[in-house]
């Protein structure tokens, strides 16, 4: 398995409050990307990652801020939670552009 | 706009009975179809990457092959354990900017 630890696990928060997710990988891969999942959409790219303080916008970034420091780190950022935002969040990492990308485990989130 | 779909939405075999899952694109310049397998509470696991029409992969009892429009996964004499959801991306050019476009998934449950 590719080295990626997503944390937490699980979350509930109430809407309105700030929440930070963690993405943490072993590989030393350039490229790093949040998913979420939701039923009836599958998977949407959130924002991603080619370098240390380099990212862009996907396809569904509005309430979302990302951030990396370091390589091995990914963090999104829900400035305030909404109930629409209540999913399942993947990271993933790929050595470039064009190749696979590999899945961490996965946060389901719930906001009340 | 980058499109893909899959089907069938769902697909139940008798184990043994070999069958096909579709997954049909419409993209600005192929850079590559991904074919991925989930299963439940996990996040999903790459199984085979397809750069140009007429390439073929295959593992176990799995083999991916890909058109100028399609790819099928093609599953012969399944067992048990293939149960699970098998996802479908493409990475295209032009304006895609490294963003995999994942269709909805097929839900594959084997029977014993």
């Amino acid at each position: 398995d590719a080295g990626i630890t997503q944390s937490p696990r699980h979350k509930v928060t109430e809407t309105g409050t700030p929440v930070t997710l963690r993405c943490h990988q072993t590989e030393n891969h350039r490229y790093m990307y949040w998913y979420r999942q939701d039923p009836g959409h599958g998977l949407r790219l959130i924002h991603y990652s080619y370098g240390v303080k380099d990212t862009d916008k996907g396809e569904v970034s509005d309430g979302y801020s990302v951030s990396r420091s370091k390589t091995e780190d990914f963090l999104l950022t829900l400035e305030s939670a909404t109930s629409s935002q209540t999913s399942v969040y993947f990271c993933a990492i790929s050595e470039g552009e064009d190749y696979e990308q590999y899945f961490g485990p996965g946060t389901r989130l719930t906001v009340t | 706009e980058d499109q893909v779909t899959q089907s069938p939405e769902a697909l139940r075999l008798q184990e043994g009975e070999s069958s096909s899952l579709n997954c049909s694109y419409t993209v600005s310049g192929l850079r590559g179809l991904f074919w991925y397998r989930q299963d439940p509470g996990k996040g999903p696991e790459f199984l085979f990457t397809l750069y140009s029409a007429g390439e073929e992969k295959e593992k176990e009892r799995l083999k991916a092959t890909l058109t100028k429009k399609e790819s099928f996964l093609h599953i012969t004499a399944p067992k048990p354990e293939d149960s699970a959801t098998y996802l479908c991306a493409v990475l295209g050019g032009m304006d895609s900017s490294y963003k995999l476009i994942f269709g909805s998934g097929t839900r594959l449950l084997v029977r014993p």
